[in-house]
């Protein structure tokens, strides 16, 4: 079972172009949400993260917006640029015992020049 | 700081053999965390490792495969008797611990059965 639902499988957008991309969860356990951008060859580097304690959260060019009563969460990147061309993973945990990570199954961005 | 690191990188082995994955993780990062991608597909949990201690397991295969953390020197995972459903990318990841959660991953190793 897919704990963790994420959309959409891919994207392409202009650049300057605002992609979005939406995670849902089901288990009201999780209490860390992060997102990883992968390079094709290379591991996933963690961009940004979020707890249920805030709606939003910024840094840079990328935001997470929270929804914690939908269990809905999702990655915003602002002027995005061909460089953000990436496959992106959204995850969750819990903070309390083992908290192994239950990744989203990727959303393959490409950015236009 | 050196970031987590695997080796090797790509690893090719033929059915029935033995594959042995290392990772090292972060300086002053006491979590390990073992996951599986297959292609095309996000990273699935293996295992989770403290220093000389498994704490989860759960996501690992029953047979064949095990994992370790030794006082001293990298973690292991180690896949006995491969199979063609085995070939996957293998990530390491790393966490201080203590209450932080971020986990730090390595390139990975790609393995491929013959």
């Amino acid at each position: 079972q897919q704990q963790v639902k994420q959309s959409p499988q891919s994207l392409i957008v202009q650049k300057g172009g605002i992609p979005i991309i939406n995670c849902a969860y089901e288990n009201t356990a999780f209490d860390y949400f992060p997102w990883y951008q992968q390079f094709p060859g290379k591991g996933p580097a963690l961009l940004i993260a979020i707890r249920p304690d805030v709606s939003e959260k910024k840094e840079g060019r990328f935001t997470i917006s929270f929804n914690k009563s939908a269990k809905q969460f999702s990655l915003h990147i602002m002027d995005s640029q061909p460089g953000d061309s990436a496959t992106y993973f959204c995850a969750a945990s819990r903070q309390t015992g083992a908290n192994n990570l239950f990744f989203g199954t990727g959303t393959r961005l490409t950015v236009i020049p | 700081n050196a970031g987590v690191m695997q080796n090797p990188r790509h690893l090719v082995r033929r059915r029935g053999q033995e594959a042995r994955l290392r990772c090292s993780p972060m300086k002053g990062h006491s979590h390990v965390y073992w996951y599986r991608q297959l292609p095309e597909e996000g990273l699935k949990f293996m295992v989770y490792l403290q220093k000389e201690n498994i704490i989860d397991e759960s996501g690992m295969p029953k047979e064949r495969f095990s994992a370790e953390f030794p006082k001293e020197g990298p973690s292991i995972l180690r896949i006995q008797q491969v199979v063609r459903g085995d070939s996957a990318a293998y990530f390491c990841a790393s966490s201080p611990g203590q209450g932080r959660d971020e986990q730090f991953f390595g390139p990975g190793t790609r393995l491929t059965v013959l």
